[in-house]
């Protein structure tokens, strides 16, 4: 199983502050196909799990353009600038380039 | 709008079963592959299993492969998540989740039920 490693787990945060979240995969994540098969979420306090970023880059509808992802083969990140109060709780990558699907263990985003 | 909406969590023995449903709307149930993901308490996701459009083609990981069955009537735009063999590590909260094809992959959930909860235990 591909195992997804993210980093840091706690992130404290100011608000309106840059942060930064890592996921790297024991393997990579291109696909036969050429794509790469790298998503974001974030799970709200009490909430279901909401999509962020898709295949890497591509912000989901609704996204706000504070959310950015990128990266390539076993290496991505997550960026979020202007941190506002919604933005906080946790955040998971999930890869879907190989059986069976896995998640990371999640960044959570607090207040400083 | 998008609707997903699970129903038959509750409290079950060890080695016992359990069917959970979820029911679809807002959007062409049948024309999208349809997912469970579930939460142990306190803990991240996990990848419960995944079922293409017609049902056709179902995908699990080791953990629950041969206890549980994914399926679905598209008739009835709803999704359905069979548990034998219930273990007490089957506890957590088990979401539906919708996998759109039109964001370029058929397995990324783009939406998500509230969840159901399950807890095994005698």
């Amino acid at each position: 199983d591909v195992l997804m490693t993210q980093t840091p787990v706690s992130l404290p945060v100011s608000l309106g502050g840059q942060v930064s979240i890592s996921c790297r995969s024991s393997q990579s994540l291109v696909h036969s196909d050429g794509n790469t098969y790298l998503h974001w979420y974030l799970q709200k306090p009490g909430q279901s799990p909401q999509l962020l970023i898709y295949r890497v880059s591509n912000r989901f509808s609704g996204v706000p353009d504070r959310f950015s992802g990128s990266g390539s083969g076993t290496d991505f990140t997550l960026k979020i600038s202007r941190v506002e109060p919604e933005d906080l709780g946790v955040y998971y990558c999930l890869q879907s380039t190989h059986f069976p699907l896995t998640f990371g263990s999640g960044t959570k985003l607090e207040i400083k | 709008e998008v609707q997903l909406v699970e129903s038959g969590g509750g409290l079950v023995q060890p080695g016992r079963s359990l069917k959970l449903s979820c029911a679809a709307s807002g959007f062409t149930f049948s024309n999208y592959y349809m997912a469970w993901v579930r939460q142990a308490p306190k803990k991240g996701l996990e990848w419960v299993a995944t079922i293409s459009t017609s049902g056709s083609r179902t995908y699990y990981p080791d953990s629950v492969k041969g206890r549980f069955t994914i399926s679905r009537d598209n008739a009835k735009s709803s999704l359905y998540l069979q548990m034998n063999s219930l273990k007490s590590e089957d506890t957590a909260t088990y979401y539906c989740a919708s996998s759109n094809w039109e964001l370029g992959d058929y397995y990324v959930m783009d939406a998500w039920g509230q969840g159901a909860s399950v807890t095994v235990s005698s």
